[in-house]
């Protein structure tokens, strides 16, 4: 089966840096994609990692680590509007079915404190 | 990035009824899904729209229920067919670009009384 874990909620300091984390066990690994949501609107794509490391985009980065099942977004000089729920989604391998379908977590919803 | 619109965008309908939610894209892309996302939740996939052939259903969601139509590569419709209060969710049309990632409308809130 598919499992992919967040932390449910955190808590920062404006101006401050906030990392979030996500493991995952899938059946297979084909890329991990972080959202941000907004109370009330759709996702906004923020990040894809497909290969180990860093990548890096503006105040957002985030990091894979494929032999650990691990991924974080590191998010720097916070804002207040940076108050959202971040999403963590994987899409496992080709299934062969049609279906490139991404599996998400429950989503961390952090709070941006003056 | 694509420009992905919704509609409605918003609706509140009558158990029993059905609603169609329409997504435009405003490219052509070959990947196009249908997810669900009920209050308080995370985002569940209720199928991938093919263009030219029969939708690929998730676990779950069944065709009777959900109907979707693919008629070219730039718009697909979802219907939420025989609706009860259940049904009440956000539904979000979602494209995949290559090397580029996924991304979603705004998405269609549902209201089922």
């Amino acid at each position: 089966g598919q499992n992919i874990d967040q932390p449910t909620e955190m808590t920062a300091t404006e101006g401050a840096i906030v990392q979030i984390n996500c493991t995952y066990q899938t059946s297979g690994f084909n890329g991990l994609f972080w959202y941000q949501q907004h109370a009330g609107e759709a996702p906004t794509f923020l990040s894809y990692n497909v290969l180990d490391g860093l990548e890096e985009k503006g105040r957002f980065s985030s990091f894979l680590s494929r032999s650990k099942g691990y991924s974080y977004l590191l998010l720097k000089e916070l804002q207040m509007k940076d108050s959202a729920s971040y999403l963590c989604a994987v899409r496992p391998s080709y299934s062969g079915a049609g279906s490139y379908q991404l599996t998400f977590g429950k989503g961390t919803k952090l709070s941006v404190i003056p | 990035s694509a420009v992905i619109s919704q509609k409605p965008s918003r609706d509140i309908c009558q158990r029993g009824t059905s609603l169609t939610i329409q997504c435009q894209v405003d490219s052509q892309v070959t990947m196009m899904f249908w997810y669900r996302q009920q209050p308080g939740q995370s985002l569940t996939l209720i199928a991938t729209a093919n263009q030219g052939s029969e939708a690929t259903y998730e676990s779950g969601f069944v065709i009777d229920k959900f109907p979707i139509s693919r008629p070219n590569l730039t718009f697909s419709t979802l219907t939420v067919s025989n609706m009860s209060p259940e049904d009440s969710s956000i539904y979000l049309c979602s494209v995949l670009l290559e090397r580029a990632g996924q991304f979603f409308g705004p998405g269609t809130r549902l209201t089922v009384l």
